[in-house]
């Protein structure tokens, strides 16, 4: 049974960029949750996917977006990128609300 | 105020002794909690839920809720060396698709 895999591992960017995350959840899982984590910090809720809509949203810029696809994989974007979105950010599938599975998180490093 | 509270530790325990890991929260809308193991360069893994006041165990893990204080525990018994990891308190609030993460309890199992 397939985790929660993300895409890429790490990514390193230049400030004023665009980039684009991605993630699969674990099979049967409908629910896709992102979150930033910042060194020495709990993760920071982004926003949540379900049934390819955004239900619930962070306290993030409008600078973040994300998608749900019918298969229930989703993708991250950050516009207009800054040197304080360097983080990891991670992504978390679920069926239950609160018992989320987590990827590997993806690294991104703004220069 | 933050809206979990987790003392970051570091919390030191010999191998085989009781870790006693706290969490507070502020939301009382909050209806179910959970706790996550993060090791070092890894991405959190669920441990533990709980709904309900009172105590929750799994193995060697109990959890403990008590909604009128707004204070969660986890008590790890027999604690390893390999349960050296941050311990990350989360809420949901009501059916609510955000959680919220405390900063996580940093702790060390010494052989």
């Amino acid at each position: 049974d397939a985790g929660v895999t993300q895409s890429p591992t790490h990514l390193i960017k230049t400030r004023g960029q665009q980039v684009t995350l991605r993630c699969s959840p674990k099979s049967g899982h409908d629910t896709v949750s992102w979150y930033q984590q910042a060194l020495g910090q709990g993760p920071q809720f982004i926003f949540q996917y379900y049934e390819e809509e955004e239900r619930q949203r962070g306290n993030f810029p409008d600078r973040f977006s994300g998608h749900q696809f019918p298969n229930y994989s989703s993708e991250l974007n950050v516009n207009a990128l800054l040197l304080g979105d360097s983080a990891l950010y991670l992504c978390a599938s679920s069926l239950q609300p609160g018992e989320q599975y987590f990827g590997p998180g993806t690294r991104l490093t703004v220069t | 105020q933050k809206e979990v509270e987790q003392n970051s530790g570091p919390l030191s325990v010999p191998e085989g002794a009781i870790a006693s890991l706290n969490c507070t929260y502020s939301d009382r809308g909050s209806q179910s909690f959970f706790w996550y193991r993060q090791y070092s360069g890894k991405s959190p893994e669920l441990i533990m839920s709980i709904y309900s006041n009172g105590d929750k165990e799994d193995g060697r893990f109990t959890a403990q809720l008590n909604k009128a204080s707004q204070y969660v525990s986890l008590l790890i018994r027999d604690s390893q060396p390999s349960d050296s990891a941050t311990y990350l308190c989360a809420s949901l609030s009501g059916n609510a698709g955000k959680s919220t993460f405390g900063d996580g309890t940093t702790l060390t199992v010494k052989p």
